[in-house]
């Protein structure tokens, strides 16, 4: 069974500051997903990471796949408060037909 | 709206009742996933299916819940003899194909269930 534990649960932080999220496991994935979700709608894709290593960039979130592929984060710089909500990582491999399994989630408020 | 839709949005059951949710996948997505998510959660995999059939249904917590998908359509969740741990959001998500590197799953609003 694979497992993702992602950290913190919670993070509140004053807008301007930086933060980061973290997604470790001690299994390998194909690739890693990082999706926020706003209350009352589901999970919107942010990014897919792939390669061990690889680093992607979506304005102020940089997005990082461990060298080994079981670990991710997310950097957010100079958060603003448009950046609240659940944020959460899943990872892919194991099966052929895409199964994620999820992280419990980072709840991120910013505070104007 | 070419999205995943699910309804009802909003479920409140007694105890010890059945209730149906139910999914419209977006349109010529073949594989189509059900997940529940406790409040402030991650999504727990329920059950996949490809088509009409479901490969994968380790998810499901117990022989009160099952799933139903009609080709590559609309499926529906069925939990029977609801009790108040199923509280939660049962999220729908469909994917274009299998194969490729994305694995992106477009996720549906979610049914929200409480159980009184």
């Amino acid at each position: 069974t694979q497992l993702l534990e992602q950290s913190p649960q919670f993070l509140s932080i004053q807008e301007g500051e930086n933060l980061t999220v973290y997604c470790n496991s001690s299994s390998v994935f194909s690739s890693l997903q990082w999706y926020r979700q706003e209350p009352g709608e589901g999970p919107v894709l942010l990014v897919t990471v792939v390669t061990g290593g690889e680093v992607k960039k979506l304005k102020r979130l940089t997005f990082q796949f461990g060298d080994a592929r079981k670990d991710s984060s997310l950097h957010i710089t100079a958060a603003q408060p448009g950046d609240t909500g659940l944020y959460l990582c899943a990872g892919a491999g194991g099966t052929s037909y895409g199964k994620l399994t999820f992280g419990q989630g980072t709840i991120l408020t910013v505070h104007p | 709206g070419a999205g995943v839709s699910q309804s009802p949005s909003n479920k409140v059951t007694e105890k010890g009742k059945d209730v149906e949710l139910r999914c419209d996948p977006i349109s010529g997505h073949t594989a189509l996933y059900w997940y529940r998510q406790r409040l402030g959660q991650g999504l727990e995999f329920l059950i996949y299916f490809q088509g009409n059939s479901a490969p994968d249904k380790s998810g499901l917590p117990s022989d009160r819940f099952s799933a139903e998908r009609t080709g590559e359509s609309v499926s529906t969740l069925t939990i029977q003899r609801t009790q108040q741990e199923d509280s939660a959001v049962y999220l729908c998500a469909s994917r274009p194909r299998l194969g490729g590197r994305s694995n992106e799953q477009f996720f549906g609003p979610g049914t929200r269930l409480t159980v009184l």
